[in-house]
């Protein structure tokens, strides 16, 4: 089946620094997703990228659609601990179908 | 802000005991889905619906599992009886229609502990 991997699978990093993660597949994907999800909350939408090669920004967040379709990158520039969390790619195949999860990154920030 | 809503937070039953869960999708939101995610993983989903109508329940244990969106607003997901594997974070999301179809928004979760 479908399988989104994800890494780093965790990040133990200094306030300030800037942190990479990526996510990448075997299948191609028309819509990729970047959520991050905080102990004992629901996931929470940060970018949707809809168009291969497109780069998206979100205040001090970016995310890249790959070219190939088949991977997406997120940066965060000059972390703060409020970025602590579980950040998860998300694909779907098609316009209406089910997400689907990669196994996420967890992000701890030192003060 | 608009928020999907869901109830209970949490959620403590014995085994063999039914146990619901209601969600109620941001106003305007015809798609709904409820996950299952369990500890240390991404969601899966379980039941898609669009409006009162099942799209995609291929995921949902059927024999224990149901879920219901009646009116085509809120919708409530059943499990009976439940097992001491369905203990996971059950999260409901909804979506609009047309582009933005595949942006999800979530609401906070039921937290199920099965004892």
């Amino acid at each position: 089946g479908q399988q989104l991997n994800q890494s780093p699978q965790s990040m133990f990093i200094q306030e300030g620094e800037d942190v990479s993660m990526n996510c990448t597949s075997s299948s191609i994907f028309n819509t990729w997703l970047w959520y991050k999800q905080e102990p004992g909350e629901g996931p929470v939408l940060l970018i949707a990228l809809y168009k291969a090669g497109e780069l998206t920004s979100n205040g001090r967040l970016t995310a890249q659609f790959g070219i190939t379709r088949k991977d997406s990158f997120l940066n965060i520039s000059a972390s703060i601990p409020s970025d602590v969390g579980i950040y998860f790619c998300a694909v779907t195949p098609n316009a209406g179908n089910m997400l689907t999860f990669g196994g996420g990154t967890r992000l701890m920030v030192k003060p | 802000e608009a928020e999907v809503a869901q109830s209970p937070r949490y959620k403590i039953t014995e085994k063999s005991q039914a146990v619901a869960f209601w969600c109620d999708p941001i106003s305007g939101h015809a798609t709904l889905y409820w996950y299952r995610q369990i500890l240390g993983q991404g969601p899966e989903l379980l039941v898609q619906f669009q409006d009162e109508s099942v799209v995609d329940d291929s995921q949902l244990p059927k024999d224990r599992f149901s879920a219901e969106r009646l009116k085509g607003v809120d919708s409530t997901l059943k499990i009976q009886p439940a097992e001491l594997g369905d203990s996971a974070m059950y999260l409901c999301a909804s979506s609009f229609r047309g582009r933005a179809y595949n942006e999800q928004f979530f609401g906070p979760g039921t937290r199920l502990t099965v004892l």
